[in-house]
């Protein structure tokens, strides 16, 4: 299986910073690299696809990066609705691994 | 538009099956490129991938788990089924199914559906 590492495991912020949350991925999966952030009780909402392809309706606040084994989702100007956990997925091989999440909580 | 839910038991007895079905709207998983995954995610911890089928009946299973799970699909009754065997209590999740597709190569779940809790106990 292709090991998904997320860091850090959570971090705090204040509304208005830049967040930078990493991947790292156990081989290389070129661009096969999506982000989910999903608030409690609820369902993972896709955010960026193919590492840096905003998903439809997704504030252009969120942008994504990397290839081969390191990728990294920033999040400028952070907002109150971003607080969340953030999760990211490969494609590339099988299974489609998640990372271990990312908690972005309140300062 | 399109939106799935999921439906099954939210308490399963330790060693029986689970049979979860995900019914869905707003799409066919007759379209070329389309998919459908299981997701699952134990309480407080992360999400965790089990199984794809898609549009041409191919499918990808978990390793660690294919030996436990069958996923398979009725076009006509825009349903997807999941099935897994030997249910333990570390089986234990919320369940998601969700709508997949390729973009710009990579596969991804655009639409989720709202999960369905299911606790093993005995």
């Amino acid at each position: 299986d292709i090991q998904m590492t997320q860091s850090p495991s959570s971090l705090s912020a204040s509304v208005g910073d830049r967040v930078t949350i990493t991947c790292r991925a156990s081989q290389s999966i070129s661009s096969y690299l999506n982000w989910y952030q999903q608030k409690p009780g609820k369902a993972p909402n896709l955010l960026i696809y193919a590492v840096s392809s905003l998903q439809s309706g997704v504030p252009s606040r969120f942008s994504g990066s990397g290839s081969g084994t390191d990728f990294t989702l920033t999040i400028s100007n952070l907002q109150p609705e971003d607080f969340a956990t953030y999760y990211c997925q490969q494609s590339y091989g099988n299974p489609r691994t998640f990372g271990q999440g990312t908690k972005v909580e309140i300062k | 538009q399109i939106t799935l839910k999921e439906s099954g038991p939210t308490l399963v007895k330790p060693t029986q099956t689970l049979t979860l079905t995900c019914t869905f709207s707003g799409f066919s998983l007759g379209t070329s490129e389309v998919g459908v995954g299981w997701i699952r995610q134990p309480p407080g911890k992360a999400l965790e991938w089990l199984a794809l089928i898609y549009w041409d009946d191919d499918n990808r299973y978990s390793p660690s788990l294919k030996s436990r799970l069958t996923i398979t699909k009725d076009t006509s009754k825009n349903q997807v089924v999941l099935r897994m065997t030997n249910i333990d209590p570390v089986d234990t999740a919320t369940y998601y199914c969700a709508h997949g597709q390729y973009g710009s190569g990579s596969f991804y779940f655009d639409y989720w559906g709202q999960g369905t809790l299911v606790t093993v106990s005995s």
